[in-house]
């Protein structure tokens, strides 16, 4: 199975900060990546897939990027409705694997 | 627009069994493949298996072979998950999710709560 390894696991920052998530693939995946914002009794929401196509009525603050087998959430200027957990997913092959997440808390 | 109705919260014993359904509208339905994906309390989202609708064949990650089975009712939209053996560890959310427009599941069903406990 494709291992994803997200980082960090958690996140302090404060509203208006720019953040960054990372998500490493254990092997190639192409393109095939997805990310995911989950809030507590929620189910996740597709914010990115192809590692950097936004989903429709994402904010443009959201962006995503490839590097190889790194991949990279940011968020541009944090707004308070943001602080969630965030989970990549690799949907190359079956299983499609999860990241561990990576929890953005309020500084 | 689509949507993933699951069904109510559950409650069994350790060794039961129980299966859960995920009903589909708004789209037709042998069109996408039904993904499960399941999460712990306090945990990470696991994913589970696929089935397509379309003839009900399936994949199971490898951890949960032998004890899930995926069906489908193309009659009614809907699809079920069956998990058997149950034990403490198996105490989730359990979501269906299916693709969107893209390679990313844009749309969840609202998670069914399983627990198991003696």
């Amino acid at each position: 199975d494709i291992q994803l390894t997200q980082s960090p696991s958690f996140l302090s920052a404060s509203v208006g900060d720019r953040v960054t998530v990372t998500c490493r693939a254990s092997q190639g995946i192409g393109s095939y990546l997805a990310w995911y914002q989950q809030k507590p009794g929620k189910a996740p929401k597709l914010l990115i897939y192809a590692a950097s196509t936004l989903e429709s009525g994402v904010p443009s603050r959201f962006s995503g990027s490839r590097s190889g087998t790194d991949f990279t959430l940011t968020i541009s200027s944090l707004q308070p409705e943001d602080f969630a957990t965030y989970y990549c997913q690799q949907l190359n092959t079956y299983p499609h694997t999860f990241g561990q997440g990576t929890k953005l808390e309020i500084k | 627009q689509v949507q993933l109705v699951q069904s109510g919260a559950e409650v069994r014993k350790p060794g039961a069994s129980v299966k859960i359904s995920c009903k589909t509208s708004g789209y037709t339905f042998t069109s996408h493949y039904l993904h499960w994906v399941r999460q712990a309390p306090g945990q990470g989202l696991e994913w589970m298996g696929i089935i397509n609708p379309t003839d009900a064949t399936t994949y199971y990650a490898q951890t949960f072979e032998g004890r899930v089975t995926m069906t489908s009712d193309s009659s009614t939209g809907t699809v079920y998950m069956e998990v058997s053996s149950l034990r403490s560890e198996d105490t989730a959310v359990y979501y269906c999710a299916r693709l969107g427009s893209g390679d990313g599941y844009s749309h969840w069903g609202q998670g069914t709560l399983v627990s198991v406990s003696s």
